[in-house]
């Protein structure tokens, strides 16, 4: 079974207009749960993450998420988006036991359009 | 400036032709790894090494080899290349801190081609 799922593969968004992307992790993982974005023909880099505390976590560009474990989600939002979003969007988490080992979604490309 | 290095960035290579995936770090950090990426599957770990001489094998280790001689570098040896092993590379480092979830740093990739 997938550990870290991503539940859509493309979302399409008008500028200005809020998004969700929504991931939802299983027990093999731990809840040590992050996003990374990856523009085009560019690396991956850290939005955010949660590691404990508050569940609302805050991270880069205006972009912020929120850690639910009876859902066991982990959902990503932008209040209002730019063009400058578009990219690539992968939820992480570590796999249970240990720090070796960093489990990716399958992605969720979000195209911004004016 | 921080950076994660891999060359080559792009590379078109035939089946078994033997060929190696630079990776180097400046930012002493102890863990580096490999993933790949291919379209609906997101990132994929091949291997991952926690310090000098230390390795392990990530999910999909098959048709790859590495090594970690020195800290900074950890380069990704395809020893007999396969069309399937077509995909996009990533090296990742991170400060190996054991009981936290260090932020880790990515290559801007190597697109690899085997026809």
């Amino acid at each position: 079974a997938q550990s870290v799922t991503q539940l859509d593969s493309q979302v399409p968004v008008f500028e200005e207009a809020p998004v969700e992307l929504r991931c939802n992790y299983s027990s093999s993982v731990s809840v040590y749960l992050f996003w990374y974005v990856q523009y085009p023909n560019q690396g991956l880099q850290l939005l955010l993450k949660y590691l404990s505390g508050s569940t609302l976590v805050k991270g880069i560009n205006g972009f912020e998420a929120e850690f639910n474990k009876s859902q066991t989600s982990f959902h990503l939002r932008k209040p209002s988006v730019h063009i400058s979003d578009t990219a690539e969007y992968f939820c992480a988490a570590f796999r249970s036991g240990g720090y070796n080992k960093l489990i990716f979604g399958a992605g969720t490309r979000l195209a911004v359009h004016p | 400036e921080a950076q994660v290095t891999q060359n080559p960035r792009y590379l078109i290579t035939v089946t078994g032709k033997k060929l190696t995936v630079t990776c180097s770090q400046n930012m002493n950090h102890e863990y580096m790894s490999w993933y790949r990426q291919d379209p609906g599957l997101g990132l994929r770990q091949i291997y991952y090494s926690m310090n000098v001489e230390v390795t392990d094998k990530g999910d999909v280790p098959e048709g790859y080899k590495v090594s970690r001689k020195e800290k900074r570098n950890f380069p990704l040896i395809l020893e007999s290349p396969s069309p399937n092993q077509t995909s996009l590379y990533f090296c990742a480092s991170r400060f190996w801190t054991g009981g936290e979830a260090g932020e880790l740093f990515f290559g801007e990739g190597s697109r690899l081609t085997v026809l």
